[in-house]
């Protein structure tokens, strides 16, 4: 099976501007999970969505937004972006929830000037 | 609150040396345990996972990890390290209520040829 692809691999945004980043998940897989890492913050849960609703949050704040579509592909929104939110966003995706077993996504390096 | 401790952020070991990093979790009860390893510029890659049963579980590439419930640690080790080892390690929990992934803050392995 294919692994978990997210595109684009890098980007580089100014400050005030949005982002959307996109993930495919494992063939099957219907959990889909996102993380922000950061040097200072560490690894950070953002949110899970499975079968297209959104089934867990973590603490970001609600300029980051998400979707998943019928296919398991989702995507997640940054808009009103801050130097804050440089970082290394992760996807991750499971069969069933976060308790699985889930298979990361070589992530996408977002640079905020 | 849930939270995932790795008190070492750097450690240094010789080629063939052996190997533990140390992982210390806080919640009520026993969560599910998972360590993954990030090469530089990589996803993350699952080494092993516990969810119960034998409290001494077998990874890939050599891994091993005890879940001790009493210590509230799930240490990873590893009896002779390779070169290709250098790399981050992660702890994570998942804990239902609703289900989530901590991380620990990660342990930066450097092996010495």
């Amino acid at each position: 099976k294919a692994g978990v692809t997210q595109t684009p691999r890098y980007l580089i945004k100014t400050r005030g501007q949005q982002v959307t980043l996109s993930c495919s998940p494992i063939s099957g897989h219907r959990s889909v999970s996102w993380y922000q890492q950061t040097p200072g913050q560490g690894l950070q849960f953002l949110f899970e969505y499975f079968s297209e609703t959104q089934r867990n949050k973590g603490n970001f704040p609600g300029r980051f937004s998400g979707r998943q579509f019928s296919n398991s592909r989702s995507e997640m929104n940054v808009s009103t972006l801050e130097l804050g939110d440089s970082a290394l966003y992760l996807c991750a995706s499971s069969p069933q929830g976060v308790t699985d077993t889930q298979y990361f996504g070589p992530g996408t390096r977002l640079t905020v000037l | 609150a849930q939270s995932v401790t790795q008190p070492d952020i750097h450690i240094t070991v010789s080629e063939g040396a052996s190997l533990e990093l140390r992982c210390n979790y806080s919640y009520g009860a026993t969560p599910y345990l998972f360590w993954y390893v990030q090469s530089p510029g990589q996803g993350l890659q699952l080494l092993l996972k516990y969810f119960s049963g034998d409290t001494l579980v077998q990874g890939i590439k050599g891994f091993e990890a005890e879940f001790k419930r009493s210590q509230s640690s799930f240490n990873l080790r590893k009896p002779s390290v390779h070169w290709s080892d250098a790399a981050e390690y992660f702890c994570a929990v998942g804990v239902p209520g609703p289900y989530k992934y901590i991380f620990g803050t990660g342990t930066r392995l450097k092996v010495l040829a």
